[in-house]
């Protein structure tokens, strides 16, 4: 079953740094997103994305962040410099289609500044 | 402001049992309405997606229930397992898959 797949699965980073997050989405799907979860907290949403280029973005996605699709196959989420609580479980979606679509997530990759 | 409230936040049920989570949102315009799973430390699985005319929806065991009159939906486990204990999620979309709603979840732990 296809499956959306997230690397790395843990990163562990100092404060100030910048961290790349990847995600490989389903191959035929044409909707790309970002959620984040904070432990413990409800799931947010941070970034919409199709036809490369942002379609819709949250308050939490402020310049400090940002996504590419830099092939047919990554979709990439840029934190530029952490902060503290930019720790949080950051989960890649995708979907066929914008509306009805069912959203599949992956695993997630966890991320913790110190 | 959207919103997506879940109860009982969390609940212990003897394997075997049934149960019923409740979702009250306040989402308008109102597209669908889904139920995820979502197990500790992993991504949400989508369980059922229900549109504003759709009013019951299974999937094995879950069975999901929708009235978007009163803006409630419900999500009944049958015959519980212990791999059902999770964190079951009410999603409302409003605008298609973008800006989901999301609700804080129900915690169900099975227990033999």
């Amino acid at each position: 079953e296809p499956e959306v797949t997230q690397t790395p699965s843990h990163q562990v980073t100092q404060m100030g740094q910048e961290v790349i997050l990847r995600c490989v989405p389903i191959s035929n799907h044409l909707y790309f997103y970002w959620y984040r979860q904070i432990l413990g907290q409800k799931v947010e949403f941070l970034v919409s994305f199709y036809n490369n280029e942002i379609s819709e973005k949250s308050e939490i996605f402020d310049d400090q962040f940002s996504v590419e699709r830099p092939d047919g196959s990554n979709f990439t989420l840029k934190i530029r410099s952490t902060k503290l609580e930019d720790s949080a479980m950051y989960f890649c979606a995708s979907s066929e289609l914008r509306g009805t679509g069912e959203l599949f997530f992956g695993e997630g990759s966890r991320l913790t500044v110190l | 402001k959207n919103q997506v409230e879940q109860s009982p936040q969390s609940l212990i049920i003897l394997e075997g049992k049934n149960c019923t989570l409740q979702c009250n949102y306040t989402v308008s315009p109102f597209s669908n309405l889904r139920w995820y799973k979502q197990d500790t430390g992993r991504g949400p699985v989508s369980l059922t997606i229900m549109t504003f005319s759709e009013n019951t929806k299974s999937n094995g065991r879950y069975t999901a229930t929708l009235d978007a009159d009163t803006k409630q939906s419900s999500l009944h486990i049958t015959a519980s397992q212990l791999s059902d204990s999770a964190s079951y999620i009410c999603v409302v979309s409003g605008d298609g898959n973008n800006r989901l709603a999301f609700g804080k979840g129900n915690q169900v732990v099975v227990i033999p």
